[in-house]
């Protein structure tokens, strides 16, 4: 079946500090892989998505590469911001299942000054 | 920028209790959703919705479970007799189509606390 597992956390990283929010997937068929993210107090938000092997996802700094050959979609960052303090959902759609989504845990991140 | 919204924040129940949660979609999105995510675990996706009828509905969606769209802009999901296992946050998203590529919008979720 689909799942998806992320990197425990909580994560706690000092600003300007990488990065690394490591995402794996199995799938049934060819997914499309989403990042979102959710700040405190409010809904999911897209970050960013790749609907193919080799797509690069990018939006505001962040960035995460689907790879088919070790079925991965790691979230990266170079300099985090105290404002990129928040929860991170990967998560991946299936052409075989419809158009439910299947999410991780969520890691959370904690950007301290 | 268009939001999903959804009422209330936070509720509390007695096991047993009928609970309705309420979402606003996205205005032109045709295709609605609920997930619920309890403490610790996985966001789980419930059941989608379109054209007034359920299109998926998973597992846990079981007859305690009903969603239901009342009028042109609410969208809700009503548990008949609460369990104290249905202690989670629900969110409810919305898309404007229906190809496993599209995005899924999401509310803010209601956390659901059963006693």
């Amino acid at each position: 079946g689909n799942s998806v597992t992320q990197m425990e956390g909580p994560v706690t990283l000092s600003e300007e500090a990488f990065l690394t929010i490591n995402c794996t997937y199995t799938a049934t068929g060819y997914p499309s892989l989403f990042w979102y993210v959710q700040y405190p107090g409010e809904g999911l938000q897209l970050l960013l998505k790749a609907t193919k092997a080799d797509d690069k996802g990018s939006n505001k700094g962040f960035e995460a590469t689907y790879r088919k050959e070790t079925t991965s979609f790691h979230l990266e960052k170079g300099s985090v911001q105290v404002s990129d303090s928040a929860v991170y959902f990967c998560a991946l759609s299936d052409f075989n299942t419809g158009n439910q989504f299947y999410f991780g845990t969520g890691t959370s991140l904690t950007v301290i000054p | 920028e268009p939001e999903v919204t959804q009422t209330p924040s936070h509720q509390v129940t007695q096991m047993g209790q009928e609970v309705i949660l309420r979402c606003v979609p996205i205005s032109n999105h045709l295709y609605f959703y609920w997930y619920r995510q309890i403490l610790g675990q996985k966001v789980e996706f419930l059941v989608s919705f379109y054209n007034n009828e359920i299109s998926e509905k998973s597992e846990i969606f079981d007859d305690q479970f009903s969603v239901e769209r009342p009028d042109g802009s609410n969208f809700t999901l009503k548990i008949r007799s609460t369990k104290l296992e249905d202690s989670a946050m629900y969110f409810c998203a919305s898309s404007s189509g229906l190809r496993y590529q599209e995005t899924q919008y999401f509310g803010p979720g209601t956390r659901l606390l059963v006693l």
